[in-house]
């Protein structure tokens, strides 16, 4: 099975800031990774599909982008709305597979 | 719009089994294929496996592969989920999802307990 390692498994940042969270795998995905945001007692919503990709609906201040197999989302000037946990998956082959999330707090 | 509606949560015993729904809406069914996701409290997500509701395929993750299987009813519109032989490792929320994981349903809790 192809391992997503990510990181951090939190942070905390303030209103306006950017930040970045990193998903490395295990090996070559070839582009085909989601990054989804999961409030409390929410399902899992979409917001980046083939690492850079940006799902209808979903603000611009999300991104997506790669560097040979680290993926990375990006999200400027943070709302409080921001405030979630955040997980990627590679849906290059099956199992598919989910890093183990990053809770992002707002200050 | 589109709609997955799951069925309400479940309190089942060790060595039982359930079975969960998902109802599609707003789309046509057989177009996409549905996966399941199990979400163990406070912890990641992991894919179960998916239903093509158009030829009735099935792809399992190996870890459940003794543990679920996937149906649907199409003249419903309707994928269905079975557990079987439940211990507490199972006590978990269990979503569907529409391929390519755009729209979710809105989870099943299962808690397994005596």
């Amino acid at each position: 099975d192809i391992q997503m390692t990510q990181s951090p498994a939190s942070l905390s940042a303030s209103l306006g800031e950017t930040v970045t969270i990193e998903c490395l795998a295990s090996e070559d995905i070839y582009s085909n990774l989601a990054w989804y945001q999961q409030k409390p007692g929410k399902s899992p919503q979409l917001l980046i599909y083939d690492a850079s990709s940006l799902q209808d609906g979903v603000p611009s201040r999300f991104s997506g982008s790669e560097s040979g197999t680290q993926y990375s989302l990006e999200i400027n000037s943070l709302q409080s709305e921001d405030a979630a946990t955040y997980f990627c998956q590679q849906h290059h082959d099956y199992p598919y597979t989910f890093g183990a999330g990053t809770k992002l707090e707002l200050k | 719009q589109v709609k997955l509606l799951q069925s309400g949560a479940a309190l089942v015993k060790p060595g039982d089994s359930v079975k969960m729904s998902c109802k599609a809406s707003g789309y046509t069914f057989t177009d996409y294929i549905i996966h399941w996701v199990k979400q163990s409290h406070g912890k990641s997500l992991e894919w179960i496996g998916y239903i093509n509701p158009y030829s009735g395929g099935t792809n399992y993750n190996e870890k459940f592969k003794s543990k679920a299987t996937l149906t649907v009813d199409k003249s419903s519109s309707t994928a269905y989920m079975e557990f079987s032989r439940l211990t507490s490792e199972d006590s978990a929320i269990y979503y569907c999802a529409r391929g390519p994981f755009d729209y979710w349903g809105q989870g099943v809790m299962v808690t397994v307990s005596s």
